[in-house]
C-alpha cells in the first residue's frame, strides 16, 4: 500500500460545479497535512494546510479525518483557473515529507 | 528577496557522467528535500535533511547522493548508477518548530536531460 494515496484522475467539470478530492495515509502517526497545486511545469505551491478542526478559505474548504486516515479538498463555483493539478502531501513523521500522485482538474467553460 | 534557487533551470549531460544540482536557500529553514517529478507522475522523494550534517534516504534513494554542509546548500548528485536520471528534480525547504514541520517551499525545478 502507498503511504499517501489521491484519487485517480483527471477530474473534468463545467465552470461553476463543485469537485471534491480525497487522498488517504497509511501511517497513523502522521503529523501535518497540506493541499499543494502544480500548474503544468511548474513548481507546486501551496494551496492550504489542513487541520483537525477543517479549514476553509474562499472557495477551498480542507478537512482532516485522523480516525479513518484521509484528507479532503473541496472546490466550489469552479473556475477556468482552477485547472491545474491538485497534490496531497504528509509528513508522515521525523521530517519525511510524501506526495501523493496528484489528481488533474479541468474546468470547461 | 528570501526564496529558494536551484540551477540551472536546464541541464543536458551525456550518459554516464555524474552531475551535481545546485539547491540554496535563505529562508533560514532547517528541513531541507529533493524530489524527482516523471511526466505525469507525482513527486517521489529522494533525500531530505533535517539539520546540518544529517540526512535519510527518502523512497527513491538509489544512484543519487548528497551532502548537508552548511543549513542554507544542499546539493544532490546523479550519479552514473542511476538508470533512468533524466527526470524534473524540485527542491524544497521547510521550518522546523517544536518538532512539528510546517508547509515546504519549492524552488523552481532542474529540468535533467541526460542523452
Amino acid at each position: 500500500r502507498k503511504e499517501v494515496e489521491q484519487d485517480p484522475g483527471p477530474f473534468n467539470v463545467p465552470e461553476g460545479a463543485t469537485v471534491a478530492f480525497n487522498c488517504t495515509y497509511s501511517n497513523s502517526a502522521s503529523q501535518s497535512f497540506f493541499w499543494y497545486r502544480q500548474d503544468c511545469r511548474k513548481e507546486p505551491k501551496l494551496l492550504m494546510s489542513v487541520y483537525s478542526s477543517g479549514n476553509e478559505d474562499g472557495r477551498f474548504t480542507a478537512q482532516l479525518n485522523r480516525a479513518s486516515q484521509y484528507i479532503s479538498l473541496l472546490i466550489r463555483d469552479s473556475k477556468l483557473s482552477d485547472s491545474a493539478t491538485y497534490l496531497c502531501v504528509v509528513n508522515i513523521g521525523g521530517g519525511k515529507l510524501i506526495f501523493g500522485q496528484g489528481t488533474e482538474l479541468s474546468v470547461k467553460p | 528577496d528570501g526564496g529558494i534557487t536551484q540551477s540551472p533551470k536546464y541541464l543536458f549531460r551525456k550518459e554516464g557522467q555524474n552531475v551535481t544540482l545546485s539547491c540554496e536557500q535563505n529562508l533560514n529553514h532547517d528541513a531541507m528535500y529533493w524530489y524527482r517529478q516523471d511526466p505525469g507522475q507525482g513527486l517521489r522523494l529522494i533525500y531530505y535533511s533535517q539539520i546540518v550534517n544529517d540526512f535519510q534516504k527518502g523512497d527513491i534513494a538509489e544512484g543519487y547522493s548528497v551532502s548537508r554542509e552548511k543549513k542554507e546548500s544542499f546539493p544532490l548528485t546523479v550519479t552514473s548508477a542511476q538508470k533512468n536520471p533524466t527526470a524534473f528534480y524540485l527542491c524544497a525547504s521547510s521550518i522546523v518548530s517544536g518538532g512539528r514541520y510546517t508547509e515546504a517551499f519549492f524552488g523552481q525545478g532542474t529540468r535533467l536531460t541526460v542523452v
